[in-house]
């Protein structure tokens, strides 16, 4: 069965300092990724997917991330954090059997100033 | 080029009383998808719809809720009747035809059953 974890549920970073968020995941076959970040009374944001090649995928507002197969991850990074960073965010996996995308339960990041 | 649109966007509700939700989609998107979101969890799917047939409502509880796409636009999402564990955001998302693995949501509606 397909699932994804996200193992903090809330990181704190100073603004300009790097960020991570962390995503594991489970899935048969090859897997498409995706982050999306979900700010206060609004609905989820694309930020990125990785479905084939490079494995830094380059995404939204200076967003990246790092598919690892043999670890199953796709941590979420960003070299210098904002404040208006902070928001919640989900990492997703669809299998390419089917069509259903599976999302984690969400990281809430904090970016003090 | 407007968002997807859902309303109401707060509805508050006693128990047993029916409640429906109101989703337009992204202008020529076919697929939409409606998502169940509880406090601190990630979107859950209920059904998924390409054009006007339901694709995927495996998760979606039949008893009690039901959805229609009639013409393969817009989509209405019903309970009936709603129950106190039924207090959830409610997400409707589409995509378009030609990248069909990017989801653009709109802002939900906040359902409160008391």
């Amino acid at each position: 069965a397909q699932s994804v974890a996200q193992p903090e549920d809330q990181v704190n970073v100073a603004e300009g300092n790097p960020l991570t968020v962390k995503c594991t995941y489970s899935v048969s076959g090859n897997p498409y990724l995706f982050w999306y970040v979900q700010y206060p009374n609004r609905g989820l944001q694309f930020l990125l997917k990785y479905i084939t090649g490079d494995n830094l995928v380059k995404g939204s507002y200076g967003f990246e991330a790092e598919f690892n197969k043999s670890q199953t991850s796709f941590h979420l990074k960003k070299p210098s954090a904002l404040v208006s960073d902070s928001a919640l965010y989900f990492c997703a996996v669809l299998n390419t059997g089917g069509f259903k995308t599976i999302f984690g339960a969400g990281t809430r990041l904090f970016v003090k100033a | 080029e407007a968002g997807v649109v859902q309303s109401p966007r707060y509805k508050i509700i006693e128990k047993k009383q029916p409640v429906a939700f109101w989703c337009n989609p992204i202008s020529g998107h076919n697929t939409l998808y409606w998502y169940l979101q509880n406090l601190g969890q990630g979107p859950e799917l209920l059904i998924r719809y390409e054009n006007e047939e339901a694709v995927d409502d495996s998760q979606l509880p039949k008893d009690r809720f039901s959805a229609e796409r009639l013409k393969g636009v817009d989509s209405t999402l019903k309970i009936q009747p709603a129950e106190l564990g039924d207090s959830a955001v409610y997400l409707c998302a589409s995509s378009p035809r030609d990248s069909p693995l990017e989801q653009y949501f709109g802002p939900g509606t906040r359902l409160t059953v008391t």
